[in-house]
């Protein structure tokens, strides 16, 4: 596609429910990353995947949290029995293995955990 | 490990008034350094960005050097816009390494 798409755009969950946002990168992009951002804070980075190589997960902030992402494209992060505190803006962004490129962000996907 | 420290907001100027911004990092090796900005409403986007030492990266009257000296990388502009309100980050990415964000500077420009 045109750019980095994330669905869904808005998500409101029960506390306790498993949710799962989905990213599209650019094609051909294949570094990927997941973001949180809380109202009003900076860019929590969550996981990182770079072409075959083994994910960097070391920004999950719990076992609940997991990502995928299959066939070098489509990447899913899922969270599981959703808190109150998992609700925020996840973004997605996606770049060329290439080093100093830009990394291009998707709109995000609102989580809010009622 | 990797780092950036950008100035804490928010930041309220006049329309036309001068603009810096200051960042810092910490790193190992040769970082590539980047501005993204979020405008209300809208999704992150690259601003500028510099990929080695003494580069001077620029868009949208926008400008940033890389300073290995000083560790640093502070946006500046001569002369800001109404349009300019957004929220700022600053941001290193180090070879196969994931992209480190500041925690963003809230600009407001009043008319």
């Amino acid at each position: 596609g045109a750019g980095v798409s994330q669905s869904p755009s808005n998500k409101v969950t029960e506390k306790g429910k498993d949710v799962e946002l989905r990213c599209d990168p650019i094609s051909g992009h294949t570094a990927l990353y997941w973001y949180r951002q809380s109202l009003g804070q900076g860019l929590e980075f969550l996981i990182y995947f770079q072409g075959n190589s083994a994910p960097d997960k070391s920004g999950l902030p719990s076992d609940r949290f997991s990502a995928e992402r299959t066939g070098g494209s489509v990447s899913t992060l899922t969270i599981q029995r959703t808190q109150q505190e998992d609700s925020a803006v996840y973004l997605c962004a996606s770049s060329l293995d290439t080093w100093g490129t830009e990394a291009f962000f998707g709109q995000g996907t609102r989580l809010t955990v009622v | 490990g990797n780092s950036v420290t950008q100035m804490e907001g928010p930041v309220t100027l006049s329309e036309e008034a001068f603009l810096t911004i200051n960042c810092t990092y910490t790193a190992t090796g040769y970082p590539s350094l980047f501005w993204y900005v979020q405008y209300p409403g809208e999704g992150l986007q690259l601003l500028l960005k510099a990929t080695k030492a003494d580069d001077k990266g620029s868009n949208k009257g926008f400008e940033a050097t890389y300073r290995k000296e000083t560790t640093s990388f502070h946006l500046e502009k001569g002369s800001v816009q109404v349009s300019d309100s957004a929220v700022y980050f600053c941001a290193l990415m180090n070879r196969d390494d994931k992209i480190i964000f500041g925690k963003g500077t809230r600009l407001h420009i009043l008319p």
